[in-house]
């Protein structure tokens, strides 16, 4: 297994164009996270699942973003109406619940620019 | 509350020691990582440590832990120029596996 991977790596869209990300997470990792880093920041939590149950949703997920992991292995993020605010570098990550140092292991991200 | 706070900027010379450090709010943290990462990329993570310990040591890498003080270092010795990236400071908590907080990262330069 090669890590957690992420498509695509960039996107540039129009503002409110609808786009969306795939995360595939490392193999047998039921958890997996997405996190928003903006310049100069750390990243920022945004939602996480559990197998395929969304678990937790930050404030920051507004009504026009959704996430989904349908069969527990990859997800997608959605973002509708795009907003030049939602320029970002969007990151997953993956875990495994039996490791009891919890780490999450990223992905390269998906740099996003809305013009 | 939670937060976690780093110098933004370290300038240190090639073949020296880099010391980053970072200072945490809250004391229920169960591990704290220390992140890399380079241009354009994703987070490498580099090494965690458990809140019950003092030190972790890892080849290049030294991990000091302060609970008392909520201070966290970490060392690398040699700086090579291959080090140059910003280094994460983050936390997790037990019970609440649902994010970790992280700093907002630290600058490394290595001057020649």
């Amino acid at each position: 297994d090669t890590g957690v991977s992420q498509d695509p790596r960039h996107k540039i869209t129009k503002r409110g164009q609808n786009v969306t990300f795939r995360c595939d997470p490392i193999s047998e990792h039921n958890r997996l996270y997405w996190y928003r880093q903006t310049l100069g920041q750390g990243p920022e939590f945004l939602t996480y699942f559990q197998n395929e149950a969304q678990l937790e949703k930050s404030r920051l997920l507004s009504d026009r973003f959704s996430a989904e992991r349908p069969k527990g292995s990859f997800s997608t993020l959605e973002i509708q109406r795009t907003e030049q605010g939602d320029s970002a570098m969007y990151l997953c990550a993956s875990s495994l619940l039996a490791d009891s140092t919890d780490t999450q292991y990223f992905g390269p991200g998906t740099r996003l620019t809305v013009l | 509350g939670e937060d976690v706070e780093q110098s933004l900027f370290l300038s240190v010379r090639e073949g020296d020691s880099s010391v980053i450090n970072c200072t945490y709010t809250d004391s229920s943290s169960t591990y704290l990582y220390w992140y890399k990462q380079e241009p354009g990329a994703g987070l490498q993570l580099l090494t965690y440590i458990f809140s019950n310990m003092d030190m972790k040591q890892d080849q290049r890498l030294t991990v000091l832990l302060n609970k008392k003080d909520k201070h966290l270092s970490l060392r690398i010795a040699d700086t090579q120029t291959g080090d140059s990236a910003i280094y994460f400071c983050a936390e997790t908590f037990m019970n609440r596996d649902d994010k970790i907080i992280f700093g907002k990262g630290t600058r490394l330069h290595i001057l020649p």
